[in-house]
C-alpha cells in the first residue's frame, strides 16, 4: 500500500442521478477526510471520520451528500440527486494521529461531471 | 481572520533558473506551514512542512521553504527549475492550537508554476 487510492477517477452522470465515491486511505491511518475542490481553488473540506466515527461535518455538506466508514478502513462519500453544482474534484485524504506533523496524503481525486 | 495568501496567480521561469513561489499567511499562534503540489488531473502531493526548528525546510524534489516569522511567509524555492516542475502549487497552513475536532487545513487559491524550456 503506497497511497491514498479513490475510485472512480472520473465520473460523468446525469443531473439527478446518485453517485458514490470510495477511498482507500494508507494502512493504519486512523483519521480519513473528505474535501472538494473546483478548478483554480484549493480544497474546501468536508467531512472527516476517526476510524468509523464521523466526527465532523462541514456546512458545505448537504443533505444530498453523506459519507462512511463502517470498518473505519475504506470510506465512501454518495451524492444524492446530483446538481450541476456538485461538479468538481473530489478529494478523500488519511492520517496517522501518532504523526506530531500533523501531515495529510491526498488521494488523486475523483472528478465528477454533472451534466 | 486565520487566511494564507499566494499573491502571483501564476508564475514563469525558464529552465535551469531559481524559482520563488510566495506564500504569506495569517493565523494565530505557531502555525504549521504546509506545500503541496498538484499535477493536472491529479490530487495534491505533499512536498514539505514547516512545524518548528530550522526556518529552512528541505523537501521532495529539490524544493525547499524558508519560514520567516517576522513577515509571515514562507515561500517555496528550488535552486534550478525543471520543465516537469510546471503544476500547481498550494500553501497550507494549520493552527496547532485549533481543536482537533475542527482540523482542516487552511489553503492558499494556488499558484500555477510554468517552467519555460
Amino acid at each position: 500500500d503506497t497511497g491514498v487510492s479513490q475510485d472512480p477517477r472520473h465520473k460523468i452522470t446525469k443531473r439527478g442521478q446518485n453517485v458514490t465515491f470510495r477511498c482507500d486511505p494508507i494502512s493504519e491511518h486512523n483519521r480519513l477526510y473528505w474535501y472538494r475542490q473546483t478548478l483554480g481553488q484549493g480544497p474546501e473540506f468536508l467531512t472527516y471520520f476517526q476510524n468509523e466515527a464521523q466526527l465532523e461535518k462541514s456546512r458545505l455538506l448537504s443533505d444530498r451528500f453523506s459519507a462512511e466508514r463502517p470498518k473505519g478502513s475504506f470510506s465512501t462519500l454518495e451524492i444524492q440527486r446530483t446538481e450541476q453544482g456538485d461538479s468538481a474534484m473530489y478529494l478523500c485524504a488519511s492520517r496517522f494521529t501518532g504523526d506530531s506533523g500533523n501531515t495529510i496524503y491526498f488521494g488523486e481525486g475523483s472528478w465528477l461531471t454533472v451534466v | 481572520a486565520q487566511s494564507v495568501a499566494q499573491p502571483e496567480d501564476q508564475v514563469n521561469v525558464a529552465e535551469g533558473n531559481p524559482l520563488t513561489v510566495k506564500c504569506t499567511y495569517s493565523v494565530s499562534g505557531n502555525p504549521y506551514l504546509f506545500w503541496y503540489v498538484q499535477y493536472p488531473n491529479r490530487g495534491l502531493q505533499f512536498l514539505l512542512k514547516y512545524i518548528t526548528g530550522d526556518n529552512l525546510v528541505k523537501g521532495s524534489y529539490g524544493f525547499e521553504a524558508e519560514f520567516n516569522k517576522s513577515q509571515t511567509s514562507f515561500h517555496l524555492k528550488k535552486p534550478s527549475a525543471l520543465v516537469s516542475d510546471s503544476a500547481l502549487y498550494f500553501c497550507a497552513v494549520r493552527d496547532p492550537g485549533a481543536m482537533d475536532s475542527n482540523y482542516q487545513l487552511i489553503w492558499g487559491a494556488g499558484t500555477k508554476l510554468i517552467i519555460k524550456p
